[in-house]
């Protein structure tokens, strides 16, 4: 099974940054990458698919990189609203797997 | 609108059985997989697995398989999530979501979850 490893776990940040979350996988999953933003009491959210894809309606400040095993998430100028739980997730094969998540806080 | 939503929150005892479902609308229902996710308080997502409504061909996380049964009902836009005998450790919030071919099976639509609590 492919497994997903996100760097950091947590990360604080103050609005205006510039954040990258990195996320791996144990083998090549080619760009089948997808990057979801969860907050408390809600649903996930997805942000970018296919590694670097933005989804309909998502902000231009989110782009996701990377194919093969590396990939990123970056956050090109920080708002209060992007304070949230950050997760990848490979859908290449299954059994899908997310990665353990990172918490975006603020500083 | 397209849209997924789960029946509501379950609280149930440990041994006990459970049926949770997730209706989509907006859509044709049999055109998408619909994935389970967990999450366990204070933890993070886990993919549980997925069924094609169209065939109900599922595909499992090995952690989940023998654990949880995923059906679906195309005559209703209907999936289910189904434990034959809750445990504790069951606790969580469930979330169904639903896939999209033309966006590398990435997850765009989400049910709003069902929370279930097993405790004697």
């Amino acid at each position: 099974d492919i497994q997903m490893t996100q760097s950091p776990s947590s990360l604080s940040a103050s609005m205006g940054d510039r954040v990258t979350i990195t996320c791996r996988a144990s083998q090549t999953i080619r760009n089948y990458l997808n990057w979801y933003q969860h907050k408390p009491g809600k649903a996930p959210k997805l942000l970018i698919y296919g590694a670097s894809n933005l989804q309909s309606g998502v902000p231009s400040r989110f782009s996701g990189g990377g194919s093969g095993t590396d990939f990123t998430l970056t956050i090109s100028s920080l708002q209060a609203e992007d304070f949230a739980t950050y997760y990848c997730q490979q859908s290449y094969m299954t059994p899908w797997a997310f990665g353990q998540g990172t918490k975006l806080e603020i500083k | 609108e397209v849209q997924l939503v789960q029946s509501g929150a379950e609280v149930k005892k440990p041994g006990e059985s459970l049926r949770i479902s997730c209706t989509g609308s907006g859509y044709t229902f049999t055109s998408n997989w619909i994935n389970w996710v967990r999450q366990m308080p204070g933890k993070g997502l886990e993919w549980m697995g997925r069924i094609d409504p169209s065939d109900s061909y599922t595909a499992y996380s090995p952690s989940f398989k023998g654990q949880v049964t995923i059906s679906a009902d195309k005559s209703t836009s209907t999936a289910y999530l189904q434990w034959s005998s809750l445990k504790a450790s069951d606790t969580a919030m469930y979330y169904c979501a639903r896939d999209d071919r033309s966006s590398l099976y990435g997850m765009g639509v989400w049910g709003q979850g069902t929370t279930v609590t097993v405790s004697s």
